[in-house]
């Protein structure tokens, strides 16, 4: 069946140093997936998405990164912050807008 | 920045008793979704819904839930009689298009069943 997963359920990082949030997926047909974060007591918020035709997409301080060839997905944060301290979950979108959840990584970063 | 809203923002109920869960999407959106989230554990999908009808419904999505979209603004989910295990964040969602669409969530409802 359809799975998300995370290999990392933690992360710490200092204040300025580069984060990287991977994720794995086992849906082949899967063709767009999207990076959430949230924080204490909110909802998920939209952070970067891309679809299978692309290798990479880059943002403000993020670049998503996906390799079909071994079904992985990675989060990449420059110049990490202390506000980008949350959880970061991937999720695939699929049918009828469905989205389906990785357990998620906690993500710290220290002053 | 159109955002959706959800309320109450924390409901507490007896085990057995109805609850109504409410929700404003982003108005020109057309697809709209409730998901959970039991505490510290992955968020995971409840129902999708599009032209006033389910487009497709989790197993956990049983005959004690039901949505609704009572008028052009509201987005509602109903449980009928609530278990301790109902008791989760529960979050709404709405996306302009079905596939390959930004979902934008609201804040969460904080269900909890007594």
């Amino acid at each position: 069946g359809e799975s998300v997963g995370l290999h990392l359920p933690t992360l710490s990082v200092q204040e300025g140093d580069n984060s990287i949030i991977n994720c794995a997926y086992s849906n082949s047909a899967s063709d767009y997936f999207i990076w959430y974060k949230q924080e204490s007591g909110k909802g998920p918020q939209f952070i970067i998405d891309i679809r299978s035709n692309m290798d990479k997409r880059q943002g403000q301080r993020v670049t998503v990164l996906l390799n079909k060839t071994v079904k992985h997905l990675s989060l990449q944060i420059a110049a990490t912050q202390p506000g980008d301290s949350a959880v970061y979950f991937c999720a695939e979108n699929s049918s009828y807008g469905k989205l389906t959840f990785g357990q998620g990584t906690i993500l710290t970063v220290h002053p | 920045e159109p955002e959706v809203t959800q309320t109450p923002s924390h409901q507490v109920t007896q085990m057995g008793q109805e609850v109504i869960l409410r929700c404003v999407p982003i108005s020109n959106h057309l697809y709209f979704y409730w998901y959970r989230q039991i505490l510290g554990q992955k968020v995971e999908f409840l129902v999708s819904f599009y032209n006033n009808e389910i487009s497709e419904k989790s197993e956990i999505f049983d005959d004690q839930f039901s949505v609704e979209r009572p008028d052009g603004s509201n987005f509602t989910l109903k449980i009928r009689s609530t278990k301790l295990e109902d008791s989760a964040m529960y979050f709404c969602a709405s996306s302009l298009f079905m596939e390959r669409s930004e979902a934008f969530f609201g804040q969460g409802t904080r269900l909890t069943v007594v």
